[in-house]
């Protein structure tokens, strides 16, 4: 059964610095992955999406990688600023299940101090 | 990106009654849409997926007949909680998406509160 998981679950940095999100599956036997943005009581806002048959996607000052073989996704976060305060999650669509639902990690809260 | 609409927003609900929650996809047809459930500071749970003209799919633990789905068209799927209970309350999500390797966009979500 896929699991994914996020590290780490909380991160607090000062405006202007760039940090990594980590994010890990255990089946590599996916159609692609997606990064996930949620502020507090709202939806979800797409950030990015990666095939399994690409290595990375940029968006503005986003960057996701994904390796699939070693079950690994990244989201690199340039020149944090307050407003990228929210949580990240990360989501992966199985090839091997019914269906073709995502399923997620339980993501990382980030807060960016002014 | 493509727009899924989810509505209402929030809804306050007594015991007992029901509650239907819509979901559509503005700007595309959505062949198959997913329902999930978010507690406080956890994932997202998905709850069932509905295909249209068809019987959604529940997951494992969730109750068909008191979560109703219905996907009457390639736009609209809706969700029912029927006969509402305090565990109930949570905050619940939809998504749609095409196909297999397509983005998936997500509703604004439903703060549910059953009082």
């Amino acid at each position: 059964k896929q699991e994914v998981t996020q590290i780490p679950a909380a991160l607090s940095v000062p405006e202007g610095e760039n940090l990594v999100l980590n994010c890990s599956f255990t089946d590599s036997a996916i159609y692609n992955l997606q990064w996930f943005r949620q502020d507090p009581g709202k939806g979800l806002t797409s950030l990015l999406l990666i095939q399994s048959s690409q290595r990375e996607q940029t968006s503005g000052r986003l960057n996701a990688s994904l390796d699939k073989s070693s079950g690994r996704s990244t989201l690199y976060i340039a020149a944090s600023q307050p407003g990228d305060s929210a949580t990240y999650l990360c989501a992966v669509s199985p090839q091997n299940q019914a269906g073709t639902a995502l399923i997620f990690g339980k993501g990382t809260t980030l807060s960016v101090s002014s | 990106g493509a727009v899924v609409s989810q509505h209402p927003s929030w809804v306050i609900c007594k015991s007992g009654t029901s509650v239907k929650i819509e979901c559509r996809s503005l700007d595309f047809q959505a062949t198959t849409m997913f329902w999930y459930r978010q507690f406080p500071k956890q994932s997202l749970m998905l709850m069932a997926t509905s295909n249209e003209g068809s019987k959604a799919t529940y997951e494992q633990g969730v109750e068909k007949d008191k979560f109703l789905i219905n996907h009457a068209s390639l736009t609209l799927s809706t969700l029912t909680v029927t006969s509402a209970h305090p565990e109930d309350s949570s905050f619940y999500i939809c998504s749609a998406r095409v196909g297999h390797n397509t983005e998936a966009f997500f509703g604004q979500g439903t703060r549910l509160t059953v009082v």
